[in-house]
């Protein structure tokens, strides 16, 4: 079945860096991609959606230049926090799906980023 | 707007009862609508769908669901609940003259125990 890898799966920085996540569709090309950030209590917001070879389209409400993303290829998309925050700690989740509306979408693992 | 509700934050079984997971949704039009289970500190994972035809779709690890459209329902059921079903469920709807971003619910936990 389809498979998206993502990468790394925990990080714990300091305040004030710049963390970089990816997400990878390993065995299909995804022209979209989606990123999610899962709250503590459970619920989970769809913060951007990614597309291959032009602008992401963010949601409102979330900071276009806090959260970079970039979908270089068909396989890969990239989350970069930037300058991160306390604030920005959380569970952030990424998704694909095969061409198709009716296709479901298919997770990454998560990242739990800690901003100390 | 698009929305789903998942009215019950938690849902409690026996091992062997049958379970229930409530969802309702509201789109225009025909929704396509989705099950995930999410694992701790894990991603989720996909367990069933609804796009067209028969009401009742079957699912992975045995569970299924029923499309309800006069009730705006997709509750997800299995008849006999296992321990290691205990997990957190999402249902989720897809407008298809939307796009292809999905609109999760807020996610009930189920906790099965023996």
């Amino acid at each position: 079945g389809a498979v998206v890898s993502q990468h790394p799966s925990r990080v714990i920085c300091k305040s004030g860096t710049s963390v970089k996540i990816e997400c990878r569709s390993l065995d299909f090309q995804a022209t979209t991609m989606f990123w999610y950030r899962q709250f503590p209590k459970k619920s989970l917001m769809l913060m951007a959606t990614s597309n291959e070879g032009s602008k992401a389209t963010y949601e409102q409400g979330v900071e276009k230049d806090k959260f970079l993303i970039n979908h270089a290829s068909l396989t890969l998309s990239t989350l970069t926090v930037t300058s991160a925050h306390p604030e920005d700690s959380s569970f952030y989740i990424c998704s694909a799906n095969p061409t198709g509306a009716n296709q479901p979408q298919h997770f990454g693992d998560g990242t739990r980023l800690s901003i100390l | 707007a698009q929305s789903v509700a998942q009215p019950e934050d938690q849902v409690n079984v026996a091992e062997g009862n049958p379970l229930t997971v409530k969802c309702t949704y509201s789109v225009s039009g025909n929704p396509y609508l989705f099950w995930y289970v999410q694992y701790p500190n894990r991603g989720l994972q996909f367990l069933l769908k609804y796009i067209t035809g028969d009401n009742l779709v079957k699912g992975s690890y045995g569970f299924e669901a029923e499309f309800n459209k006069s009730q705006t329902s997709f509750h997800l059921k299995k008849p006999s609940a296992l321990v290691s079903d205990s997990a957190l469920y999402f249902c989720a709807v897809r407008d298809p003259q939307a796009g292809t971003a999905l609109i999760f619910g807020k996610g009930t936990t189920l906790s099965v125990s023996s």
